[in-house]
């Protein structure tokens, strides 16, 4: 079955140093995304892409960096975490299809803790 | 600007009783509407989408939601609600004349359902 795996599920790191978190979708999607997940915001739009090259600024980009080398992956790096980088990060993906209205899938979350 | 609001943060309902989780919408055009439900420490799943038609749209585990275009809103209902319910839960938006495929997720709503 398709599906989208994020790893690491867990990762605790410190204040300064550069963390890569993988997206990876075996759905052969064009569009990606992530997202940041924090108590009273729901889900904020870091970056989002629609297809190979193409990534595009969300929300909440500041200090994030995506990159979009393939089809099937969307790597998200902090370039120097800070702390207010603690958050769940959700990437989701969706079919571009014969319209614009396709639900997005979602993998099942990275908790980064930046101490 | 596209937004939802979920105004309820919590909702509690007894085992078997009706439940509903309320949805309001601001878009510039016609609206695309989503829920989504969120099992602890999971990413969310696609419950039901609303794009056009029938303003009853009926979804996964026995959902359904109510689309009133007067009033802006989009609940989310289900007849008899079971403990298994209990989760959080997301509308989104999307705006058909937005370019792309970005969605505005509410803030959320925490469902308990009391046995």
């Amino acid at each position: 079955d398709a599906e989208i795996t994020q790893s690491p599920r867990h990762k605790i790191t410190e204040t300064g140093r550069q963390v890569t978190l993988a997206c990876h979708q075996t759905w052969n999607h064009n569009n990606m995304f992530w997202y940041r997940q924090d108590l009273g915001h729901g889900l904020r739009l870091i970056h989002y892409s629609y297809g190979v090259q193409d990534t595009n600024k969300g929300e909440v980009s500041d200090g994030y960096s995506v990159s979009r080398s393939n089809t099937e992956d969307l790597p998200l790096t902090l370039e120097s975490a800070a702390s207010s980088q603690t958050s769940v990060y959700f990437c989701a993906s969706s079919d571009t299809g014969t319209g614009t209205y396709n639900e997005q899938f979602f993998g099942p979350g990275t908790r980064l803790t930046v101490l | 600007a596209q937004s939802v609001a979920q105004p309820e943060d919590q909702v509690n309902v007894a085992e078997g009783n009706p439940l509903t989780v309320k949805c309001t919408y601001s878009v510039s055009g016609n609206p695309y509407l989503f829920w989504y439900v969120q099992y602890p420490n999971r990413g969310l799943q696609f419950l039901l989408k609303y794009i056009t038609g029938d303003n009853l749209v009926k979804g996964s585990y026995g959902f359904e939601a109510e689309f009133n275009k007067s009033q802006t809103s989009f609940h989310l209902k289900k007849p008899s609600a079971l403990v298994s319910d209990s989760a959080l839960y997301f509308c989104a938006v999307r705006d058909i004349w937005a370019t792309g495929n970005q969605f505005y997720f509410g803030t959320g709503t925490s469902l308990t359902v009391i046995p």
